[in-house]
């Protein structure tokens, strides 16, 4: 069945980068878009951008293009979303994302929480 | 940016009918879906496209609306659908969400 698994927790300090992962199976990894979506308790949630596999260039919602570079590693069937210049507004969970055959996102990780703390 | 507003919380009591409400800033035409969210856990798609259960849904659970206006309405409500219930539209990008309505079961 398909499946994302998302990387551990991060503590990182103010100004600094960090990236997570989202291990995909149970499905063909450059068949379908990977979203990014961040939920916090000031904005709730929130679409970063979204990669599909096969191109190489991603989707962004405009608050996050230069805050966000997503990449994927089809070798692996992996996404990767990385966070530059970290701050305390950047403390929230990530989530990586897939649609089902209809609309709307049918499949999730189970997020990867990112605090920001010197 | 598509603004979706829900209301912030309800309380109902196990087996009442309850109606969470999610209004959107313009048009989405069908495309709004609804999750329910358990703490500590990711959303989980319950109604896609306005009003089609997602797999394994309940059928207490019924979606409905277009355009602006959409509903997501549990009849009978049960002591496990506590939860917080958030909105998505797909239609207009970037793709948005409702800040959600927690719902207690009193």
């Amino acid at each position: 069945q398909v499946k994302l698994l998302q990387s551990g927790a991060a503590l990182v300090k103010p100004g600094a980068s960090v990236k997570m992962s989202c291990k995909t199976s149970g499905y063909t990894f450059t068949d379908y878009w990977v979203s990014w979506v961040k939920q916090s308790h000031v904005q709730s949630l929130e679409l970063i951008g979204q990669i599909y596999p096969d191109s190489t260039t991603p989707n962004f919602n405009e608050k996050f293009r230069d805050k966000a570079t997503l990449t994927v590693d089809k070798s692996t069937s992996t996404a990767y979303l990385e966070l530059s210049r970290l701050t305390s507004e950047d403390s929230a969970i990530y989530y990586c994302t897939r649609r089902g055959y209809f609309p709307g996102f049918a499949y999730w990780g189970q997020g990867t929480l990112v605090t920001v703390s010197s | 940016d598509t603004v979706l507003t829900q209301s912030p919380a309800l309380a109902v009591s196990p087996g009442e009918r309850v109606s969470i409400s999610c209004r959107a800033s313009e048009g989405v035409s069908s495309y709004m879906h609804w999750y329910q969210q358990k703490p500590g856990q990711q959303p989980t798609l319950f109604i896609y496209e306005a009003s089609n259960r997602a797999s394994g849904v309940p059928a207490r659970f019924s979606g409905s609306g277009s355009g602006t206006d959409f509903t997501l309405t549990i009849d009978p409500v049960e002591a496990d659908d506590t939860a917080t219930y958030f909105c998505q539209q797909s239609w207009n990008e970037p793709l948005t969400f409702g800040s959600g309505t927690k719902l207690e079961i009193k």
